[in-house]
């Protein structure tokens, strides 16, 4: 089992549409969790952090489930520019320097 | 500020042959990282650095090297190419704190192709 997991997608939506993704991990010890993105040819850069309590950043949404060991993320008003590829990343305890990156998750919007 | 740079942005070896990526950042980051990118298999960690002078494996290291003789620059080794190394390749850098997470920033990449 991998340590990070998330549906592949392809998901398609239509601009204005919500959308959620979620992404389990199998270290109950791990610590620290993120949602990435990723353009088409492009670096990863930091969406937001995700926090026990879960936490909100405009349009996104972010979730932390410990008991299931899930995190999600959900997309209000989806946009065009939303259009990406999501990336889950897991920090472990002790270890908090490296992240567990996930495969990632294509979000299409169309118009 | 440019951030994280690379150099350079593609190449194209042949098996054997020999190169080195360079990974340049200018935010003053004591932690440096160099990850891999492969279809199907995620982001995976090389060689990382928590400051200039070390240097540490990461979860694929063989037939990769790795210096950090200055603080601001990262460098990976290739000695002897291989078609398997065919990948795209980015450096990132972070700060050190003492919060057990800082966000790491990226370079655009080094897409390398050996045949």
């Amino acid at each position: 089992r991998k340590e990070v997991e998330q549906d592949p997608g392809p998901f398609n939506v239509p601009e204005g549409a919500t959308v959620a993704f979620n992404c389990t991990y199998s270290n109950s010890a791990s610590q620290s969790f993120f949602w990435y993105r990723q353009d088409c040819r492009k670096e990863p850069k930091l969406l937001m952090s995700v926090y026990s309590s879960g936490n909100e950043d405009g349009r996104f949404t972010a979730q932390l489930n410990r008991a299931s060991q899930y995190i999600s993320l959900l997309i209000r008003d989806s946009k065009l520019s939303d259009s990406a590829t999501y990336l889950c990343v897991v920090a472990n305890a002790g270890n908090n320097r490296k992240l567990i990156w996930g495969l990632g998750t294509s979000l299409a919007v169309n118009p | 500020n440019a951030g994280v740079t690379q150099t350079p942005k593609f190449r194209v070896l042949k098996t054997g042959q020999s190169m080195t990526l360079l990974c340049a950042q200018d935010m003053n980051h004591e932690y440096m990282y160099w990850y891999r990118q492969d279809p199907g298999m995620g982001l995976r960690l090389i060689h990382y650095s928590v400051g200039e002078g070390t240097t540490a494996k990461g979860e694929v290291p063989d037939g990769y090297n790795v210096s950090r003789l200055k603080k601001q620059n990262f460098l990976l080794g290739l000695e002897s190419a291989a078609p398997s190394q065919t990948s795209v390749y980015f450096c990132a850098s972070s700060r050190q704190g003492t919060s057990s997470y800082n966000e790491q920033f990226f370079g655009p990449g080094t897409r390398l192709t050996v045949l």
